[in-house]
């Protein structure tokens, strides 16, 4: 039973403009969300979280937003650049913290010159 | 400073045979956890470590175990390997668990393939 759900396996995304990837979750009790970008042969790395508290946070070209009435979010990369070109991850806690989280299957992110 | 060490990097195994996954975290982070990461399956969680206690531990057969030693480095095992098993296994370090907004740190992971 997959408690994160990242329905896109793949989006490919223009240089400069607005990537959006989405992920969805199952399980009420999650109060803590986190994306994670991931390039081949390296471990995933922390990109931007936000907490159950709040509906969107903003860190850079990054924005994460969050519907808890749909248990929907995303992540909104402006503008997209090469660099951006990853697996992205999003994953899920349910005590505000890093503890056992629940990851989706990702979505790979390309970014077209 | 140095960031989350796995050894080796590479590993193939066959059915039957047992391996061991080490995982050094970085310098000061006393909680250690383990993730595996198939293709359709994202990452899981294997289980969590703190002060050499198994804080967590996910939904995986007893077959997967792990230990944490005093200087906070972690090794996994994995015993009678199946096909399955085939999998990139991530460590991941952090100061302490339970923070709020405390980051997890990955390492590179280790590539364990089953024949």
């Amino acid at each position: 039973d997959q408690q994160v759900k990242q329905n896109s396996p793949s989006l490919s995304v223009q240089e400069g403009r607005i990537s959006i990837l989405n992920c969805d979750y199952t399980n009420s009790m999650f109060d803590y969300f986190l994306w994670y970008k991931k390039y081949p042969a390296e471990g995933p790395t922390f990109l931007i979280s936000i907490s159950s508290i709040k509906d969107k946070n903003e860190d850079g070209r990054f924005t994460v937003f969050l519907n808890k009435s749909a248990k929907h979010l995303s992540l909104h990369i402006v503008p997209s650049q090469p660099g951006d070109s990853a697996v992205y991850f999003c994953a899920a806690s349910e005590n505000f913290g890093n503890e056992k989280l629940t990851f989706g299957t990702g979505t790979r992110l390309t970014i077209i010159p | 400073k140095a960031g989350v060490t796995q050894t080796p990097r590479y590993l193939i195994k066959t059915r039957g045979q047992q391996v061991t996954l080490s995982c050094s975290p970085i310098s000061g982070h006393r909680s250690v956890s383990w993730y595996q990461q198939t293709p359709g399956q994202g990452l899981q969680f294997l289980f969590e470590y703190f002060s050499e206690t198994q804080r967590n531990k996910g939904n995986f057969p007893g077959r997967f175990s792990g230990r944490q030693f005093s200087n906070s480095r972690s090794e996994m095992n994995v015993s009678t390997l199946e096909l399955g098993d085939s999998a990139l296994y991530l460590c991941a370090s952090s100061y302490e668990p339970g923070q709020k907004n405390e980051k997890l740190f990955f390492g590179s992971g280790t590539q364990l393939s089953v024949l």
